[in-house]
């Protein structure tokens, strides 16, 4: 069974205060590895897809980086806007669409 | 906005009560999902569709679940006889076809409140 684990919780930075949030995961023929953002109330936000350990892609002050075994959003001088719930979610098996998320991580940007 | 829209936004029922949710994907996206998330958690994926084959499903959907996307395009999801436990945000997603098109973009999601 896909089990996917992020840490910390919750992490509260100061405005500028670069930082990196984790996900570990388990699966068995890892398809892809998905980041989300999520706002309160609202659907998640895709950000990033990661296929094959070493990969990294970037987004303004975001960057994602892949293992064989976990998975790093770094997030370079945040903003205040960059407050959300980071998700972390992996799709495995051949065949098979459905994601595995993790619990996420809340992020508290304050300026 | 072409994204994924669902309906209603929010619904609020009596226990027992049967409820039905609808979801409309982005345009030509033949790939449809539903997961429920509840408060503090990632989403649960429920089922999936292509056109209007239904591929996978959850063994959280219970024999009280039902989901139908009869011509590939729409997608509604029933609750039977809902319980309190069923009380969550339902989400849908979709994404094209193609082996390198695994992304799935989510729509707003429809917040289920059982009394």
């Amino acid at each position: 069974e896909d089990q996917v684990t992020q840490s910390p919780e919750a992490l509260r930075l100061q405005e500028g205060e670069s930082s990196s949030l984790n996900c570990s995961y388990t699966v068995s023929g890892l398809r892809g590895l998905f980041w989300y953002r999520q706002d309160p109330g609202k659907g998640p936000e895709f950000l990033f897809t990661l296929y094959s350990a070493g990969e990294e892609k970037e987004k303004e002050r975001l960057k994602a980086t892949l293992t064989k075994k976990e998975s790093f959003l770094h997030i370079t001088a945040p903003k205040p806007e960059d407050s959300a719930t980071y998700l972390c979610a992996v799709q495995g098996g051949k065949g098979r669409r459905a994601l595995t998320f993790g619990s996420g991580t809340r992020l508290q940007v304050q300026p | 906005d072409t994204g994924v829209s669902q309906n209603p936004r929010h619904k609020i029922t009596k226990r027992g009560q049967n409820v039905t949710f609808r979801c409309d994907p982005i345009s030509e996206h033949n790939r449809l999902y539903w997961y429920r998330q509840t408060l503090g958690q990632g989403p649960e994926f429920l089922t999936y569709f292509q056109n209007e084959a239904q591929l996978e499903k959850s063994r959280l959907l219970s024999d009280r679940f039902s989901a139908e996307r009869p011509k590939g395009s729409f997608s509604t999801l029933e609750i039977q006889r809902t319980e309190q436990g069923d009380s969550a945000m339902y989400l849908c997603a979709s994404s094209p076809q193609g082996a390198s098109y695994n992304e799935q973009f989510f729509g707003p999601g429809t917040r289920l409140t059982v009394l």
